[in-house]
């Protein structure tokens, strides 16, 4: 099982819906990144978090640290909010940090 | 301020050959990571520096070496290119390890044949 799971792995939705993806992980984190990967393969960094709730524009990322959840929201949902969003964790591993990266979810948003 | 560059953006190899992705970071960041994305696969970690003139294993590093430069430069190179090893490749940099924002260059899209 991966340390860090992504629901769903594809979502479709019609123009101004509200979108919601979700992150799950396994074990005791220090930050929470959520990135985002446009159709021609750039990655961007949105948020990192460890706790609480950030908003950037339409997009808003929250994390409920004792369920060791996170979601990504985008509100008023738009084309050019097609890609793949991809949850990351920082993870401590015996005085080790490093990064584990989701599989990302394919956001297709339909005019 | 270019941000994390990489050169080159497309390269096809033959199985056996070598060659070398650069990176290149003008933020004055600290730490440096190279990273492979395949299909269906999340990133993983192929080699990570923390700092100018350290450099670590990460999750997948057979196959692969890296060098440090210079505080700007992180190079990952391919000494016998296999077919396993076509990938998207991608360079990442932050102030901070693993707890600060990364900063990604635009890929390298290699294929061994």
């Amino acid at each position: 099982k991966n340390e860090v799971e992504q629901s769903p792995q594809n979502l479709t939705a019609q123009e101004g819906e509200f979108i919601t993806i979700n992150c799950s992980y396994s074990v005791g984190i220090s930050a929470l990144h959520w990135l985002q990967q446009h159709p021609g393969g750039g990655i961007v960094s949105l948020f990192m978090l460890s706790s609480g709730k950030k908003k950037h524009g339409r997009l808003i990322a929250t994390i409920n640290i004792q369920e060791k959840h996170s979601s990504l929201h985008i509100t008023a949902s738009h084309p050019r909010d097609s890609a793949v969003y991809i949850c990351a964790a920082s993870i401590s591993n015996f005085g080790n940090e490093k990064l584990t990266f989701g599989t990302g979810t394919r956001l297709t948003i339909i005019p | 301020n270019a941000g994390v560059t990489q050169t080159p953006k497309f390269q096809v190899l033959k199985t056996g050959q070598s060659m070398t992705l650069q990176c290149a970071q003008d933020m004055n960041h600290n730490s440096m990571y190279w990273y492979r994305q395949d299909p269906g696969m999340g990133l993983r970690l192929i080699y990570y520096s923390a700092s100018e003139g350290t450099t670590d294993k990460g999750e997948v590093p057979n196959g692969y070496n890296v060098s440090r430069l210079n505080k700007r430069e992180f190079s990952l190179r391919l000494e016998s290119a296999a077919p396993s090893q076509t990938s998207v490749y991608f360079c990442a940099s932050s102030t901070g390890l693993y707890t600060d924002t990364q900063y990604f260059g635009p890929g390298t899209r290699l294929t061994v044949l």
